[in-house]
């Protein structure tokens, strides 16, 4: 059975990168596109960005001049790298599956990694 | 950017009631439109995609219709487990929107 595990550090300073970790267990990265999706405290899901089976990104505009997604097929992992945090960042974040056969719906989402941006 | 609306915002219903949840999109999404629970304290589980379609293992008491702009989620016998929050997504063209969210409460 496939699962994903988000990692991070919990907590950033405000101006410094946030680096976070998506880990496939049961199966692997290859030939499906994965995304990153954020929900801060007491609100709603805001998709981040995304990379597909080809290495292709396709990043949110609101975060595209500070985001970078990739995969590391030897390590089995998407990454996220976003840049200059505030404390607008402080966030639960999410890593999913899409599905195309699903109408690219997400159909596997790790269970989240909490990130405050504070000093 | 395509903008996701729902309504109501939330919602009180008791455990056998049917209930219905309306999304519309600002633009034709055609059916590229997604449905996900979210219980507290854990990650939303796809329910719904390309608007009716049902993954495996989701219970045939969830539903959904639509095409266009506008959809539907319907629960037709509430079970205990179902109160939760729900929010609908497009992805028929990035950013994959989602929906405010509709919060189910128990009556």
């Amino acid at each position: 059975q496939v699962q994903l595990h988000e990692a991070g550090p919990g907590r950033v300073k405000p101006a410094e990168t946030l680096s976070l970790t998506c880990s496939v267990s049961g199966g692997s990265v290859n030939g499906y596109d994965w995304s990153w999706i954020r929900q801060p405290p007491g609100k709603g899901l805001e998709w981040i960005g995304q990379i597909n089976h080809s290495g292709g990104t396709t990043y949110n505009p609101s975060l595209k001049s500070r985001l970078t997604v990739a995969v590391d097929t030897s390590k089995n992992q998407i990454s996220l790298k976003l840049y200059s945090v505030s404390a607008a960042d402080t966030a639960v974040y999410f890593c999913a599956r899409l599905q195309a056969g699903y109408y690219d719906a997400f159909d596997l989402w790790g269970q989240g990694t909490v990130v405050s941006v504070s000093s | 950017d395509i903008q996701m609306t729902q309504s109501p915002s939330s919602l009180s219903a008791s455990v056998g009631d049917r209930v219905t949840i309306t999304c519309r999109a600002s633009q034709s999404i055609t059916t590229y439109l997604s449905w996900y629970q979210q219980r507290p304290g854990k990650a939303p589980k796809l329910l719904i995609y390309g608007t009716s379609s049902l993954p495996n293992g989701v219970p045939s008491r969830f539903s959904g219709r639509g095409s266009g702009t506008d959809f539907t989620l319907s629960i037709s016998s509430l079970q205990r487990e179902d109160f939760a929050i729900y929010y609908c997504q497009q992805t028929y063209s990035a950013p994959y929107t989602f929906g405010p969210g509709t919060r189910l409460e128990i009556k």
